[in-house]
């Protein structure tokens, strides 16, 4: 099945500070989501974004589908950015599910 | 934006129990989703769901689990004799085509 690596797998920041987190997949998708999990474990809906760049507020993200990459970018972070991130994929095999990444724990420090 | 719903948002039982996670999906979509993260771990896919019947799964969901869209609006995970290893968050998703995937904020299931 599709391969879904994150990185890096932990990042620690200051306040203020911009990171790019990198999700590498293994085939190609028709669906790429990007979630942020807070600390009470809740699944956040960022980015529906199987190619193409967004933008919503501080966050962008851009997927290059031919190299099977996407960027999520976190500019002036902010305390409440802290949680792990997760990229999700769905191929193309005629299958629904998405698969998940590990996840990239980010902590923003004050 | 329109958002998908589960309750109870913690739900404690004892091994053996049986027990219902419950799910309202956005309300012009068709297609609904399980999904399982066991604490540290990644979220894994459980099963899908379309026009009444089970149109995927992982081999996570077993004959333990099942799943029902008993009326018009909820969506339902049962598992019948839960084990100490079903501790998990449990997500449900819907989607009104198969591409966008809308989650839930997730059920907190702990086994005793």
């Amino acid at each position: 099945g599709i391969q879904v690596e994150q990185s890096p797998p932990d990042l620690i920041l200051q306040e203020g500070a911009n990171s790019t987190l990198r999700c590498n997949f293994s085939d190609s998708v028709n669906n790429l989501q990007w979630f942020h999990q807070n600390p009470w474990g809740q699944l956040i809906n960022l980015f529906y974004i199987p190619s193409g760049t967004k933008q919503n507020g501080r966050l962008s993200a851009t997927t290059v589908a031919t190299e099977r990459y996407s960027l999520l970018y976190i500019s002036s972070s902010q305390t409440t950015d802290s949680g792990v991130y997760f990229c999700a994929v769905g191929g193309k095999g005629g299958s629904e599910k998405l698969v998940f990444g590990k996840g990239m724990k980010l902590t923003v420090n004050p | 934006e329109p958002e998908v719903t589960q309750t109870p948002s913690h739900q404690v039982t004892q091994m053996g129990q049986e027990v219902i996670l419950r799910c309202v999906p956005i309300s012009n979509h068709l297609y609904f989703y399980w999904y399982r993260q066991i604490l540290g771990q990644k979220v894994e896919f459980l099963v899908s769901f379309y026009n009444n019947e089970i149109s995927e799964k992982s081999e996570i969901f077993d004959d333990q689990f099942s799943v029902e869209r008993p009326d018009g609006s909820n969506f339902t995970l049962k598992i019948r004799s839960t084990k100490l290893e079903d501790s998990a968050m449990y997500f449900c998703a819907s989607s009104e085509t198969r591409d966008r995937k809308y989650f839930g904020p997730g059920t907190r299931l702990t086994v005793l």
